[in-house]
């Protein structure tokens, strides 16, 4: 199975900052790497999908990069409203596998 | 637009059968795969399985021999069944579309309890 570690664990960021939020895969996955955010009581909600590519409705101080088998979710000068927990998943082969998620706290 | 919504039991009882169906409405099961995933306090976020369009299935070994998914493209409903439920199988379940691979839209979640 694919082993995806994602890190930090939680973090708390001001308004001013870029957050960056990384994944790193045990195997190449050819870019077949999605980014959620899912907020308390509600389902995930995809942001990112081809690793850098921006869901339709997804703001664009969200992006999505890779630099080898990492795989790494920016936000750009982060709202109030993007606090969450935020997951990477790989869908390039089964079992599909999430990071164990990273609780964005905004102050 | 598209909608996916699951309804269950709520509560199991251990080594009872869970079934929860997820009704979507806005697209055709015949043309995306619709996969399974459960958040657990133990385990997160966990794939179990989806159903091609196609109607053939893919499991994952985690769950054995204890998982199902079906459907019936005539009522827009997707189902899964699993079965000898244990105390770590409380969480929340839900369905999701994938287009590509990717979960596009997902149902609000199902919470399931498993307790005597």
């Amino acid at each position: 199975d694919i082993q995806m570690t994602q890190s930090p664990a939680s973090l708390s960021a001001s308004l001013e900052e870029i957050v960056t939020i990384t994944c790193k895969a045990s195997q190449g996955i050819d870019d077949y790497l999605s980014w959620y955010q899912q907020k308390p009581g509600k389902s995930p909600q995809l942001l990112i999908y081809d690793a850098t590519s921006l869901a339709d409705g997804v703001p664009s101080r969200f992006s999505g990069s890779r630099s080898g088998t990492q795989y790494s979710l920016k936000i750009s000068r982060p709202q109030v409203d993007d606090s969450g927990i935020y997951y990477c998943l790989q869908s390039y082969s089964t079992p599909y596998t999430f990071g164990a998620g990273t609780k964005l706290e905004l102050k | 637009q598209v909608q996916l919504k699951e309804t269950g039991p709520g509560l199991v009882q251990p080594t009872q059968t869970l079934s929860i169906t997820c009704t979507v409405s806005g697209f055709s099961l015949t043309s995306y795969y619709m996969q399974w995933v459960r958040q657990t306090p133990g385990k997160g976020l966990e794939w179990m399985g989806f159903i091609r369009s196609g109607g053939s299935t893919e499991y994952n070994s985690e769950f054995k021999s204890r998982l199902s998914i079906s459907r019936d493209t005539s009522k827009n409903q997707v189902f899964l069944k699993m079965n000898s439920l244990k105390t770590e199988d409380t969480g929340v379940y839900y369905c999701a579309r994938t287009t590509v691979a990717l979960f596009d839209y997902w149902g609000q979640g199902v919470m399931v309890t498993v307790s005597s």
